[in-house]
């Protein structure tokens, strides 16, 4: 595709409940983001992919969060035992070698109630 | 860990008078980046600075790194209601992991 594409758009889930969100990156591109953003803060760094491997996820809030990029494409985000505090759009990024721009998603409004 | 940090948090001007947003930084970093985001919308990349000092002008926006490598501010001149949204710095820490940290952002509000 064009762009970063995420999905679902938007994700209400109950609490307790385990959620899983996906990343689409743009065709090529060996780096991926996550990031979580709630309303009127800037992005919070989760995790950083450099192909399959995860090479930074020292932004991870705790063992409920896992991330995998297992063929170094589409990317997922798997959170267990969801809580009202993980409610948030969890944004996806991807960047290319040698090019700074970081190309962001839509983002997944997560919702736990 | 590595913070960075914006002021002021939000900005209201009247259309045609400027506007700057300050960006500091805990530790040096490798480079910086600016992204704009319109309500509803995902952050947008606006430019990165990598050298000390550097100085960079898009039409109405100048971005500027300090020479610590640890600051930067943009600004912008005469506003229009298109420059409406939040702005962001996002710097890449000097150990070069590829982590780009975001600050918390300056929402700018423009009255015509």
């Amino acid at each position: 595709g064009a762009g970063v594409s995420q999905t679902p758009s938007n994700k209400v889930t109950e609490k307790g409940k385990y959620v899983e969100l996906r990343c689409d990156p743009i065709s090529g591109h060996t780096a991926l983001y996550w990031y979580r953003q709630s309303l009127g803060q800037g992005p919070e760094f989760l995790i950083y992919f450099q192909g399959t491997g995860a090479a930074d996820d020292s932004g991870l809030p705790n063992d409920r969060f896992f991330a995998v990029r297992p063929e170094g494409s589409v990317s997922t985000l798997k959170i267990q035992r969801t809580e009202r505090g993980d409610s948030a759009v969890y944004l996806c990024a991807s960047s290319s070698s040698g090019v700074p721009e970081a190309f962001f998603g839509q983002g997944t409004r997560l919702t736990v109630v | 860990g590595q913070q960075v940090m914006q002021i002021p948090q939000y900005q209201h001007v009247q259309e045609g008078e400027d506007f700057t947003t300050y960006c500091n930084s805990s530790t040096t970093l490798s480079n910086i980046q600016w992204y704009k985001q319109r309500p509803g919308g995902h952050p947008v990349f606006l430019i990165q600075l990598v050298k000390s000092g550097e100085v960079k002008k898009q039409k109405r926006l100048t971005f500027q790194f300090g020479e610590a490598k640890k600051n930067s501010s943009l600004h912008i001149t005469a506003t229009q209601t298109t420059d409406v949204g939040t702005y962001f710095c996002a710097g890449l820490d000097s150990g070069n992991t590829g982590k780009l940290i975001f600050g918390q952002g300056t929402t700018l509000q423009v009255k015509p």
